[in-house]
């Protein structure tokens, strides 16, 4: 059973900073790898897709990474601002079609 | 923790024909649901924000009529794909806000894979 872990479950900084969200995942079998943004009371704002046979993908100032032999991906914030404050969720799906499995998220506190 | 069933998991049908999908939410009542699509090897994308006894929020670019969604209960919310056509084939899924948890997390049924012929 995949099981999908997102490391740290919570994170303030200050604006500037770059920061690392880190998730990690058990069955490296994976179909792709997506990161999400969920504001509070909203649904889920897609930021982010890997495909299994890509290592990393780029939007902006995000960048995810990702090492299937290790279960791993990470998600790169450059230059944090306080409207990047948000749960940051990763999923993992084995198949097209198949359901996704979440991490728990980490909730991120960008402080002006 | 929360459970968050969806069903159908697979349905195929003839063009022209009409699906329900069902989300519900088991152990908790939810005045909000998510519905959201997710084409092959593309990013899973928001489509609508259900409330419970309120019209639907639909995001930019789907069809409303196209796309009915029904939140008559705390516990229940359809989606019906009308008059569905090859192109509606995807991968459906719902998630219902948990409003006393932490963070008001998402709890997301197992997703429905709609083939239309």
């Amino acid at each position: 059973k995949q099981e999908v872990t997102q490391i740290p479950a919570a994170l303030s900084v200050p604006e500037g900073e770059n920061l690392v969200l880190n998730c990690s995942f058990t069955d490296s079998a994976i179909y792709n790898l997506q990161w999400f943004r969920q504001d509070p009371g909203k649904g889920l704002t897609s930021l982010l897709l890997i495909q299994s046979s890509q290592r990393e993908q780029t939007s902006g100032r995000l960048n995810a990474s990702l090492d299937k032999s290790s279960g791993r991906s990470t998600l790169y914030i450059a230059a944090s601002q306080p409207g990047d404050s948000a749960t940051y969720l990763c999923a993992v799906q084995v198949d097209a079609g198949n359901m996704l499995t979440f991490g728990g998220g980490t909730r991120l506190m960008v402080k002006p | 923790g929360a459970v968050v069933s969806q069903h159908p998991s697979r349905v195929i049908c003839k063009s022209g024909t009409s699906v329900k999908i069902e989300c519900r939410s088991l152990d908790f009542q939810a005045t909000t649901m998510f519905w959201y699509r997710q084409f092959p090897k593309q990013s899973l994308m928001l489509m609508a924000t259900s409330n419970e006894g309120s019209k639907a929020t639909y995001e930019q670019g789907v069809e409303k009529d196209k796309f009915l969604i029904n939140h008559a209960s705390l516990t229940l919310s359809t989606l019906t794909v009308t008059s569905a056509h090859p192109e509606d084939s995807s991968f459906y899924i719902c998630s219902a806000l948990y409003p006393g948890h932490i963070n008001e997390k998402l709890f997301f049924g197992s997703g429905t894979q709609l083939s239309v012929l």
